[in-house]
């Protein structure tokens, strides 16, 4: 079956430490997104790429890292200089075009303290 | 700043009623609109998506209603299910690349 897988579902770590979430797909779409959730805000866009070793910050990458070396995996580093990084991380990815849907992971729950 | 705003945040109908979710955005770059609906600990998937040429798009039981002049678009699920019991998103994006802007979500409960 193809998807996104993202690795691990929950997450926990001390205030001050860099930690790195997993996003591999195997949809063979070459465009992927990490997307944060809060509750009340939707969704809104931390980084995307739309081909390997390139990648766009989006509206609120502060304090955040990617890397997309292959195609198939985008892992999001949440730095020590996010503010507040305990939240659901979402993957996605698409094919290029516009309109083409995105297909989301099951995310991963980060929580910091 | 919120591009695409979302009403109402919470929305609780009864089985078999309608349900009715609305969306409104600024920016009229804006030319390709989806639903997404989401399920608890999951991601969100694509429910329904139109683009602005049309004022109305059905799929089974879900019907997105579009006003272009307004800026306002809808989602209305009828014969509502328990099981549609999810948070539904509207989003927006523009002609440039896949940049997809969400709406802040509505959570629906159908009771039976």
């Amino acid at each position: 079956d193809g998807g996104i897988t993202q690795s691990p579902k929950y997450l926990f770590r001390k205030e001050g430490q860099n930690v790195t979430l997993s996003c591999e797909q195997n949809l063979n779409h070459d465009a992927m997104y990490w997307y944060r959730q809060d509750p009340g805000q939707g969704l809104r866009l931390i980084y995307y790429s739309q081909i390997v070793n390139d990648f766009q910050k989006g509206d609120i990458a502060e304090g955040y890292s990617v890397s997309r070396e292959k195609k198939e995996s985008f892992p999001l580093t949440v730095t020590s200089a996010q503010k507040n990084p305990t939240a659901f991380y979402l993957c996605a990815s698409s094919r290029k075009g516009h309109g083409s849907p995105l297909h989301f992971g099951n995310g991963t729950r980060l929580t910091v303290t | 700043q919120q591009q695409v705003k979302q009403s109402p945040q919470s929305l609780i109908v009864q089985k078999g009623g309608i349900s009715i979710i609305n969306c409104a955005y600024e920016n009229t770059a804006f030319d390709y609109f989806p639903w997404y609906q989401q399920f608890p600990g999951k991601g969100p998937a694509l429910l329904i998506a139109i683009r602005p040429d049309v004022s109305e798009k059905k799929e089974g039981r879900f019907t997105i209603s579009f006003n272009k002049s307004a800026k306002q678009f809808s989602l209305h699920i009828m014969d509502s299910q328990p099981g549609d019991s999810a948070t539904y998103f509207c989003a927006a994006s523009d002609g440039g690349y896949q940049k997809v802007t969400f709406g802040t979500g509505t959570k629906l409960q159908v009771i039976p």
